[in-house]
């Protein structure tokens, strides 16, 4: 089976870092991604990484250790807007492609 | 209109009755998917389907029907609605190329009760 453990809540300031960390536990190993989920709204992609390291797009940026079983999303200048859930989803190897969420780390932020 | 689209939006339905909820896609994606959210549990997989007529069992399919007789849609029943499926229901897709993302419709909240 799968194990997914994301932090429940988080609360930061704006124009802040914050940094969302997600550990994984798979019968083998073949992508992670974030995505990101605004009350009442559907989730929304934000990144994708298979292999060790750190993928960076814009404000955003995610990082992977397959090895300890670890990954971040790291979100810069945080805004209002930015108060969301995040959602952490890895996609085991073998079979099927299908990926297991976490159950997501609700990010508040505050003026 | 080009994406994923569910329906409908909302639903109340009564305890045992039959309730079917639809999902759309116009991408031709391979693999569709019926998920569940629910408070303190997030997302979890009821059901999934790789092709036309190949489906297969989630996390938490009991009480759930599927079927998929062509590629853009992939209808979800209740056979016989009970109050712990009062959930908000997602459909998704994405293609066959690992690396790629789903992408999810907008949801149906479905009451029970």
């Amino acid at each position: 089976g799968q194990n997914i453990d994301q932090p429940t809540e988080m609360t930061a300031t704006e124009g802040a870092i914050v940094q969302i960390n997600c550990t994984y536990q798979t019968s083998g190993f073949n992508g992670l991604f974030w995505y990101q989920q605004h009350a009442g709204e559907a989730p929304t992609f934000l990144s994708y990484n298979v292999l060790d390291g750190l993928e960076e797009k814009g404000r955003f940026s995610s990082f992977l250790s397959r090895s300890k079983g670890y990954s971040y999303l790291l979100l810069k200048e945080l805004q209002m807007k930015d108060s969301a859930s995040y959602l952490c989803a890895v996609r085991a190897s073998g079979g099927s492609y299908i990926p297991t969420f976490g159950r997501g780390t609700s990010l508040i932020v505050h003026p | 209109d080009a994406g994923i689209t569910q329906s409908p939006r909302y639903k109340i339905t009564e305890t045992g009755r039959q309730v079917t909820l639809m999902c759309h896609q116009t991408w031709s994606h391979s693999y569709m998917f019926w998920y569940r959210q629910d408070l303190g549990h997030g997302l979890r997989l009821i059901y999934y389907s790789a092709a036309a007529d190949i489906t297969d069992k989630g996390e938490v399919p009991d009480g759930y029907v599927v079927s998929r007789s062509k590629t853009e849609n992939f209808p979800l029943t209740l056979e016989s609605a009970t109050r712990s499926q009062t959930s908000v229901y997602f459909c998704a897709s994405s293609t066959f190329d690992t690396n790629t993302e789903a992408f999810f419709g907008q949801g149906t909240r479905l009451t029970v009760v």
